[in-house]
C-alpha cells in the first residue's frame, strides 16, 4: 500500500510568488494535516482537514490556506512568499473516525516538500 | 509557535550504549508521542502514550508518560548504527476536536564508530 505522497519534492520560488503543494493521504484515511518544519526545528502545525472541513488551524498568517478534495487529497497554498517560508512542508494523514483523537498514534507523515524561497 | 523543551539537543554515543532523552511542557497533553526522523524523510512514529504514568516498550525503546502529563522520556537500550537520526517528542492537544501535535525541538543522535 502506498503511504502518504507529496508533490513536488523540491521547489525553488522567489519572494512574492505563490506556491501550491499537494498531498495524497493513505487510502482510507479521511484526515489530512499540514506541518511546517524549518531547518533545525520540530514540525509546526499549520492545518488539519477532516471530511473536507477545516478542523484546526495553527498560528500562521492568512497567506497560508488549504483545502481538501472529495477524494481526501489536499492542497496547501502559500501566497506572497517570504524568505522565512523556506522550510520542509509535511503532510500527514490519519483515520480518526470522527473522534478527533489519534487512534494508536496513527499519524503518518509523507516525505515532505522542501520549499526554498530566494 | 510553541515547541516543547527537549533535552539534550544532541548526543554523541558509542554503539552499544544506552540513550535517554526527555521532553517537558508548560501545558498538559492527553497523548505523548515519540517520532524519529532521518534525512530526507518525514517523522516516523516510534511509541504512543495515552495515560499518565504509562510505561510502554517497543523493542529496545521504552517511553513513559509523566504523572503530571507535562513530560515524557524515551530510553534506547544497546544503541545500534541504525538508531542515528533526530528524535522528536510530540504532545497531542485535542481541544476543539482536532489532532494538533506540538513537537519538541528534537534530539540529534550520533553514534561514534
Amino acid at each position: 500500500d502506498a503511504g502518504v505522497t507529496q508533490s513536488p519534492t523540491h521547489l525553488i520560488k522567489t519572494r512574492g510568488q505563490h506556491v501550491t503543494l499537494r498531498c495524497s493521504p493513505i487510502s482510507g484515511h479521511k484526515s489530512v494535516s499540514w506541518y511546517q518544519q524549518v531547518l533545525g526545528q520540530g514540525p509546526q502545525f499549520i492545518f488539519q482537514y477532516y471530511e473536507k472541513e477545516e478542523r484546526g488551524r495553527g498560528n500562521f498568517p492568512d497567506r497560508f490556506s488549504a483545502r481538501q478534495f472529495p477524494n481526501y487529497s489536499s492542497e496547501l497554498n502559500v501566497n506572497a512568499l517570504l524568505l522565512g517560508d523556506s522550510a520542509l512542508y509535511l503532510c500527514a494523514s490519519s483515520s480518526p473516525e470522527g473522534t478527533g483523537l489519534l487512534i494508536d498514534g496513527e499519524l503518518f507523515f509523507g516525505e515532505g516538500s522542501r520549499l526554498t524561497v530566494l | 509557535g510553541q515547541q516543547l523543551n527537549q533535552s539534550p539537543q544532541s548526543m554523541f554515543i558509542q554503539e552499544g550504549e544506552d540513550v535517554s532523552m526527555n521532553c517537558t511542557s508548560s501545558s498538559i497533553f492527553n497523548t505523548w508521542l515519540w517520532y524519529k526522523q532521518e534525512p530526507g524523510e518525514g517523522p516516523v512514529l516510534l511509541i504512543a502514550l495515552y495515560k499518565a504514568g504509562e510505561l510502554t516498550s517497543n523493542g529496545r525503546l521504552t517511553a513513559q508518560f509523566g504523572i503530571t502529563r507535562k513530560d515524557s522520556f524515551l530510553n534506547i537500550s544497546a544503541s545500534i548504527p541504525s538508531d542515528v537520526g533526530i528524535y522528536f517528542c510530540a504532545g497531542e492537544d485535542f481541544n476543539f476536536g482536532n489532532e494538533k501535535l506540538t513537537f519538541g525541538t528534537g534530539t540529534r543522535l550520533t553514534i561514534i564508530p
